[in-house]
C-alpha cells in the first residue's frame, strides 16, 4: 500500500524566512512523487515533480530514498506563497495519485 | 484552451437522493480520475479511465458509487441513495496520455452536500 504523510497541517514563516514543507511517503516500488499547490479559489494545479529536477517559483524538491521524503523548500518566502500544498505519489501503473492531508502555509507580512 | 469542467459547482441533495456529478475533460485527454475530498483531508483516489474503459474503480467506497464515461470524454459519477458521510468535494482531473507520471489537471470541483 502506498502512504503519503504530510506532518504539518498549518505552517506559518514571515516573509523573507525559509520554508520547508514537510513531505514522507511509503511505497514498495519505485516512486514518482509531485508537489500540488491549491491557491485561495483557484484549482488545484501542479508545482512541480522530482523527475524534473526543476525550481519552480522559487520552489525546489529533492527525494531522497533512503529517509523516504519529498520535502518542499524555498529559501525566501512570499506573501504570494500563502496557499495549500499537497505532496502526491504516483503509482507504477501510473494510475492513482495518493495525496497527503495538506499543509497549509501561511507568509505573514 | 478550456481546462477541465465540472458540473454543478455546488450541489445540495437530502439523504437518500440520487446525484450526477459531470465532468468535461481537457480535449484530447485519454486519462481521466476521479478523487473525493472531504473537510481538511487530501483528495482520495476513487477510479480512473483510460478512454471509455474503467480500468481502476477500487477507490469507490461502496456499490453505491458509480461511474462511467461512454464515449471517452465526458464522465458522469453517480451516487445513489446519498448518505451524509458522501459529503465532499469531488474532483475530476485528466491527462494527455496512458503513459505514466503524466501530471493531472484538475477541475475546479463539485461540493457536494447531503443533508
Amino acid at each position: 500500500a502506498q502512504r503519503v504523510t504530510q506532518p504539518e497541517k498549518l505552517l506559518s514563516v514571515f516573509k523573507g524566512a525559509p520554508v520547508e514543507l514537510k513531505c514522507n511517503y511509503s511505497y514498495s516500488g519505485s516512486p514518482e512523487l509531485f508537489w500540488y499547490v491549491q491557491y485561495s479559489r483557484q484549482r488545484l494545479q501542479l508545482l512541480l515533480r522530482h523527475i524534473s529536477r526543476e525550481s519552480i517559483k522559487g520552489f525546489t524538491a529533492d527525494l531522497n530514498k533512503g529517509e523516504t521524503s519529498f520535502h518542499l523548500k524555498k529559501p525566501f518566502a512570499q506573501e504570494e506563497d500563502s496557499a495549500m500544498y499537497y505532496c502526491a505519489l504516483l503509482n507504477n501503473a501510473g494510475n492513482m495519485l495518493t495525496f497527503g492531508g495538506g499543509t497549509r502555509l501561511m507568509v505573514k507580512p | 484552451g478550456a481546462g477541465v469542467s465540472q458540473s454543478p459547482r455546488y450541489k445540495v441533495a437530502k439523504r437518500g437522493q440520487d446525484v450526477a456529478l459531470r465532468c468535461d475533460p481537457i480535449s484530447g485527454h485519454v486519462s481521466l480520475f476521479w478523487y473525493q475530498q472531504a473537510l481538511g483531508q487530501g483528495p482520495e483516489f476513487l477510479t480512473y479511465f483510460q478512454n471509455e474503459a474503467q480500468l481502476d474503480k477500487s477507490g469507490l467506497p461502496s456499490d453505491r458509487f458509480f461511474a462511467e464515461r461512454p464515449e471517452g470524454s465526458v464522465s458522469t459519477l453517480k451516487i445513489q441513495r446519498t448518505q451524509q458521510e458522501d459529503s465532499a468535494v469531488y474532483l475530476c482531473a485528466s491527462s494527455p496520455r496512458t503513459v505514466s507520471n503524466q501530471p493531472q489537471h484538475f477541475g475546479d470541483g463539485t461540493r457536494l452536500s447531503i443533508l
